[in-house]
């Protein structure tokens, strides 16, 4: 299985102020998820990332709050811009390897 | 798209005693249901997963059942201990298209010694 290398694991950050948060896998995957996990919630999925061509994005987030880069097939980066309160969450991108998902330690985000 | 509800949101059972939490998925082309283990400050743990040509997976106390007509999974821990305490997330997706996985709402489970 792949693993993967996230980062920062966490920050606190101005509101106001963007954080953009990498993830490196150890091989190539066609496929990057990035997901959001607010306190005590699920984890709900922001965007697809593909190589080579603009992010997907689920109901609820946009390109300009939340940009994806995808420069290569082992890494991506989203950006988490213009952040308020309400962007505290704990932040984790995801795989598809073989047989199952794996996902990045993610990064808890705390916004003051 | 796909949509997973998962029951109960909260569960709490004595040291020694079985826990079953349930999942339902709503698209017929999903054939993947993990689940996963999160404790507290970290991200989500794989501790088993089933797909949809399996029935029923075992490791050791912990299992996972699958009925694809009905469209619901179950995860059942026997022997509990306390450190099974956390919660405990369902998802499911297709797979073999490599699409993302969609996620139950989690159980805490909190298993008193």
């Amino acid at each position: 299985s792949a693993v993967i290398s996230q980062k920062p694991s966490r920050d606190i950050c101005q509101r106001g102020t963007s954080l953009t948060i990498q993830c490196q896998v150890d091989s190539q995957v066609t496929m990057m998820f990035w997901y959001r996990q607010q306190p005590g919630q699920s984890l709900t999925l922001i965007a697809t990332a593909n190589q080579g061509s603009e992010a997907t994005y689920e109901s609820g987030f946009v390109i300009d709050k939340f940009p994806i880069s995808r420069p290569n097939l082992t890494f991506s980066t989203l950006t988490v811009s213009n952040m308020s309160p309400e962007d505290s969450s704990i932040y984790l991108c995801s795989v598809v390897v073989g047989h199952g998902y794996t996902f990045g330690s993610g990064t808890r985000l705390t916004v003051v | 798209g796909e949509n997973v509800e998962q029951h109960p949101s909260t569960l709490s059972v004595q040291e020694g005693d079985s826990a079953v939490i349930k999942c339902t998925y709503s698209d017929s082309a999903s054939n993947y249901f993990p689940w996963y283990k999160q404790e507290l400050g970290k991200g989500p743990q794989l501790i088993i997963d089933i797909r949809s040509n399996v029935g029923e997976k075992k490791d050791q106390r912990i299992a996972v059942t699958l009925n694809k007509t009905a469209k619901h999974f179950s995860l059942h821990i026997t022997e509990t201990q306390p450190e099974d305490s956390a919660v405990y997330f369902c998802a499911a997706s297709d797979l073999n298209a490599g699409n993302m996985l969609t996620f139950g709402g989690g159980t805490r489970l909190m298993v008193k010694p």
